[in-house]
């Protein structure tokens, strides 16, 4: 069935850093991809989405770009801030439902 | 325009007891979707339903979880005789339409501890 793969976490940077957290997944077809943000106590916030092969979603300084030929979708950020610190879920979606993978715990240190 | 709002935040119930959680969507959504977060776990599909429909339940446990989304009034989650293994992030979302490119938009949950 379909996935979704994340590396695990936790992540720990220090501020101003350059941000990688991977993501590939697994599906049939032309699945959605998607990024989201859950900060501690609260739900989750989608933070870009693509929905074809080569687009790129941006939002906030984080970029994701839809690569089909490698089945991946990893999120990057050129300079990450404390306030970033939060646990992110990539996701696809699949008919009327989200799949998501397990999550990585981002900690930026100041 | 306020966002997906579920109440209660917090839930404490005893073995055995009944827990309902309420989802109201967004302003012009019609389409609710639950999700179950385990600690240290991604989110898991339970059901999607529309206005008096259930539309797919393949994620719901067949045994006491139901879920129904009346004509008026929130959606709710309901739990029959809880046991610890409940003891989750409930999740409720909502998107204006259906379909892989539709973004499905979350409330903060409502965590529900069993004792």
């Amino acid at each position: 069935g379909d996935s979704v793969t994340q590396m695990e976490g936790p992540v720990t940077l220090s501020e101003e850093a350059f941000l990688t957290i991977n993501c590939t997944y697994t599906a049939t077809g032309y699945p959605s991809l998607f990024w989201y943000v859950q900060y501690p106590g609260e739900g989750l916030q989608l933070l870009l989405k693509a929905t074809k092969a080569d687009d790129k979603g941006s939002n906030k300084g984080f970029e994701a770009t839809y690569r089909k030929e490698t089945t991946s979708f990893h999120l990057e950020k050129g300079s990450v801030q404390v306030s970033d610190s939060a646990v992110y879920f990539c996701a696809l979606s699949r008919d009327d439902k989200i799949i998501f993978g397990k999550g990585t715990r981002l900690h930026i240190l100041p | 325009n306020a966002g997906v709002m579920q109440n209660p935040r917090h839930l404490v119930r005893r073995r055995g007891q009944e827990a309902r959680l309420r989802c109201s969507p967004m302003k012009g959504h019609s389409h609710v979707y639950w999700y179950r977060q385990l600690p240290e776990e991604g989110l898991k599909f339970m059901v999607y339903l529309q206005k008096e429909n259930i539309i797919d339940e393949s994620g719901m446990p067949k045994e006491r979880f139901s879920a129904e989304f009346p004509k008026e009034g929130p959606s709710i989650l309901r739990i029959q005789q809880v046991v610890r293994g409940d003891s989750a992030a409930y999740f409720c979302a909502s998107s204006l339409g259906t379909g892989v490119t539709e973004t499905q938009y979350f409330g903060p949950g409502t965590r529900l501890l069993v004792l």
